[in-house]
Formats: C-alpha cells, sequence, structure tokens
C-alpha cells in the first residue's frame, strides 16, 4: 500500500460524458501528479500540482482539468469524453522535500464505451 | 525537453537468465534517474533510483542499475530473475533538484518462464 488513494477504481461511461477521478496523496505530502497509461502511448505526464497551485503542465488536453483542493486532495476532470481516452489515469504523490520519492496509487481505469 | 527511450518493448526470459533492460535519456542537465516496476494489476513502485554519488545503484529484489552519463543510459540488470518477476519496467528521468515533473519511458514488458 503506497498511501496514495484513488477512486474510483474502475468507471465505464459513453462518449460525451464527463467524470471526476479523485486522489488523496499520502499524509503530509503536497504535491500530486496526474498520469495516463493507455497501451499506445504509454505512461503520460499530465499535470501537477504542489500545494494548490499548479506547477507543471504536460499532455493534457484541453477538455480536461485538473485541482488541488486545500485539504490537498486532488480531482481529475475529463469532459466531452471520447473513445480514446479509455486509460489507466494514475495519481501520485511526492515527498515534501528535494529529490523526494514519487508513490503511486493504484489509478482509476476509465473505459469510454 | 526531457525525454526517455527503452529500447525493448518485451522480453521473454526463463528463470534463472539474466537480464539487461535499456534505457537512454535526453536532458542537457543534471538528472535524477528511477526505475519503476508495475506487477500486473498493480500500480507502480519503486524500484531503484540514482541522484548522486556512486553510479551503480542497488535496488530492491536484487536489481541494480548502473548510470553511465557519458553514454547518457541508466540500464538495469538483475543476474537471475525468477518468475515473480514477471512485469512492466519503465525507467523514468527528472531534472535534478526541485519538485519536477518525472518523465517515462515507454516501458519493457518482461515475461519470465518457469
Amino acid at each position: 500500500d503506497s498511501g496514495v488513494t484513488q477512486t474510483p477504481k474502475h468507471l465505464i461511461t459513453a462518449t460525451g460524458q464527463r467524470v471526476t477521478l479523485r486522489c488523496s496523496p499520502r499524509s503530509g505530502d503536497l504535491s500530486v501528479y496526474w498520469y495516463q497509461q493507455s497501451l499506445d502511448q504509454g505512461l503520460q505526464f499530465l499535470i501537477q500540482y504542489y500545494n494548490g497551485e499548479e506547477r507543471a503542465k504536460g499532455n493534457i488536453l484541453e477538455r480536461f482539468s485538473a485541482q488541488q483542493f486545500p485539504d490537498l486532495h486532488s480531482e481529475l476532470n475529463l469532459s466531452s469524453l471520447e473513445l480514446g481516452d479509455s486509460a489507466l489515469y494514475f495519481c501520485a504523490s511526492r515527498e515534501d522535500r528535494v529529490n523526494g520519492e514519487l508513490f503511486f496509487g493504484e489509478g482509476s481505469r476509465l473505459t469510454v464505451l | 525537453a526531457q525525454s526517455v527511450s527503452q529500447h525493448n518493448h518485451h522480453v521473454i526470459l526463463s528463470e534463472a537468465a539474466s537480464l539487461e533492460l535499456g534505457c537512454n535519456y535526453s536532458y542537457g542537465g543534471t538528472v535524477n534517474l528511477f526505475w519503476y516496476v508495475q506487477y500486473p494489476g498493480q500500480h507502480l513502485q519503486l524500484l531503484l533510483k540514482y541522484f548522486s554519488g556512486d553510479p551503480l545503484v542497488k535496488g530492491i529484489k536484487g536489481f541494480e542499475a548502473e548510470f553511465i552519463k557519458s553514454k547518457f543510459s541508466f540500464n538495469l540488470r538483475k543476474p537471475s530473475v525468477q518468475w515473480s518477476d514477471t512485469a512492466e519496467y519503465f525507467c523514468a528521468v527528472t531534472a535534478s533538484g526541485g519538485y519536477n515533473k518525472l518523465i517515462f519511458g515507454a516501458g519493457t514488458r518482461l515475461a519470465v518462464h518457469p
């Protein structure tokens, strides 16, 4: 158990819909990272937050957005879903020190039909 | 921009065989390097990491990796694999210092046959 909690574990929805994925980081970790893992794209960095502020952006589509709340949990919002958005979405939190280790959650598997 | 290249997408070995997975990165500055493992149906777990110092890094479960700066490489090795090593292995790089994003390679699927 990494200490990072993601919900839901599985989600099936239809094209055009919107979903929200939730991540609770390890206690004390201020950084949250979101990654998308798909068969054709591998593990792609989406976005990073640190203590509520966006820190870095990767290959995140405009249809996707994220935020980190004062209690440090984070949500990834995916809208106007397309078949190609089907993937495993991982959240990771990072030890709050320079070069701290990333700890990954078990992921949320999204299936868009 | 940082990038990571893993040379082998699929590797099949018999138990007790030696393993070496290639990883090359592209980045002009000082980097931190990682190998993560993802067992079937599980989340990514850290195998080992390199920040500075001895370029030969030992990790969990008998794995080790060698950082060769001149070759921009960080290959993963294990002298004798077991069936339980069947998993996907990811090399990752981040710019040193701060809270920088981790960039992953495409991964290598390892299948170990008894």
